[in-house]
């Protein structure tokens, strides 16, 4: 079975640094792959997704991500963090389950605190 | 472009009682699936519903059920609550294929 891990609960950086959020999955196919932003009491939002091509995937709010299929990682990037991007981060896998059809399995997620 | 609604945003229901959530999914979206998101568990895959018909279902008792109308909108029923069905509902809807859009999700205490 397809599954997800985020391996940081929690990380902090400062305004300005820069991010990386790790994320390994285990699939036995090319997987859909997905990152998600939730902030507190909302929805999930996508920020951006994989599907095939280019490994280097650029998505909303200046965030990217990079699916590197030999180290099963997808981990997403932002050059320069702003104290709006603190959130709770997940990274996703979808699973094809008939046709084009998937389901997405969740990692538990980071959360990124962001201090002033 | 309206996102997809869920109603209500908020409830609070007593044990063994039973509740139905709405979903209304982006205009256009046939594909809407149901994920419960809880602090230990996190977020987990209840169902997903294409033109009215379950094409899949998550590893969930058959206290949960859903179902989906002519207007792609959804609902999920959950009956004889318990404590640990508290929980954050979450409907999302996608074209089929297509990445998926979340709705704010319905947050729900058992008491």
């Amino acid at each position: 079975a397809q599954s997800v891990t985020q391996p940081d609960i929690h990380i902090t950086v400062s305004e300005g640094a820069s991010l990386e959020l790790r994320c390994n999955y285990s699939y036995g196919a090319t997987p859909y792959l997905f990152w998600y932003v939730q902030s507190p009491g909302q929805g999930l939002q996508l920020l951006l997704k994989y599907f095939s091509g280019d490994t280097l995937v650029q998505g909303i709010k200046g965030f990217e991500a990079e699916f590197k299929r030999s180290q099963s990682s997808f981990n997403l990037r932002k050059p320069s963090v702003h104290w709006s991007d603190a959130a709770e981060y997940f990274c996703a896998v979808g699973e094809l389950i008939g046709g084009s059809n998937y389901k997405l399995t969740f990692g538990k997620g980071t959360l990124l605190t962001v201090n002033p | 472009k309206a996102g997809v609604t869920q109603t209500p945003r908020y409830l609070i229901k007593t044990r063994g009682q039973q509740v139905t959530l709405s979903c209304s999914p982006i205009s256009g979206h046939r594909s809407v699936s149901w994920y419960q998101q809880t602090p230990g568990q996190g977020l987990q895959f209840l169902f997903e519903y294409f033109s009215e018909t379950q094409r899949n279902k998550g590893n969930f008792p058959g206290r949960f059920s859903g179902r989906q109308f002519s207007n792609s909108r959804s609902e999920m029923n959950v009956s004889t609550l318990e404590l640990g069905d508290s929980a954050l509902y979450l409907c999302a809807s996608s074209l089929d294929p297509g990445p998926y859009t979340f709705g704010s999700g319905t947050r729900l205490t058992v008491v």
